[in-house]
């Protein structure tokens, strides 16, 4: 079964910067895993952020960016604003693509 | 920009079937660019997939659940379907439709619907 890992939680102050990782059991995450991000706030529906490793939807504030670094997928927020304060999901593609597996979440607190 | 919305009822009892069903309004669920996709996620705890499906009929079942999954396609409805078998008490969940851009893109969500399974 594989799994996707991130960080359980993490806090950050207002206007700082903070990383966000998205680890695969398989190995290291390259493009081909297509890393998606989501942002989720209390009682709403996922929001999503960044597809294909590092693409914006058009809604996706310019302070959030995805990259890969160190065989993981990442998540960076820049000059992070209250509002970001939410959980925080990556998605990650086995099988030839069509088999999404989602990690576990990253609790974001702005402090 | 589409819009999605589940529909069904929000309780089931235990050994029954779960059935959901995601209306797709601002664009049509024929498109050759989407794939259609079930999330769920249980009180408290992070987002599953179940599976995917094209216009086409082609499906693709997370292989945990994959023996009790059905999903549809109903194009004169633009809309798709989700039947999961035998239910249990940890089939609890809220359950999210999505857009599939390039089979890829979770890009639109419904609100999604609550569903509990209790006797």
């Amino acid at each position: 079964q594989t799994v996707v890992t991130q960080e359980p939680s993490l806090t950050v102050s207002p206007g700082g910067t903070v990383t966000l990782t998205c680890a695969s059991s398989t190995g290291a995450v390259t493009s081909a895993y297509y890393p998606n991000w989501f942002q989720q706030k209390p009682g709403q529906a996922p929001r999503a952020l960044i597809y294909s490793t590092n693409n914006k939807h058009s809604w996706t504030p310019a302070r959030f960016s995805g990259s890969l670094l160190g065989g993981k997928a990442a998540l960076t927020l820049s000059g992070v604003q209250p509002e970001d304060e939410a959980d925080y999901y990556c998605l990650l593609y086995y099988g030839g693509g069509q088999l999404g597996v989602f990690g576990g979440g990253t609790k974001l607190t702005v402090l | 920009q589409l819009q999605l919305q589940e529909s069904g009822p929000g309780l089931v009892k235990p050994s029954e079937t779960l059935s959901l069903t995601c209306t797709v309004s601002g664009g049509s669920i024929s498109s050759s660019s989407y794939y259609w996709v079930w999330i769920r996620q249980p009180p408290g705890k992070g987002l599953e997939w179940i599976g995917s499906i094209y216009y086409s009929g082609s499906t693709y079942y997370d292989p945990s659940l994959k023996s009790r999954v059905t999903m549809s396609v109903d194009t004169s409805k633009n809309q798709f379907s989700l039947k999961l078998s035998s239910v249990t008490a940890a089939d609890t969940a809220v359950y999210y439709c999505a857009s599939l851009y390039g089979s890829a893109i979770p890009d639109y969500w419904g609100q999604g619907a609550l569903v509990t399974v209790s006797s």
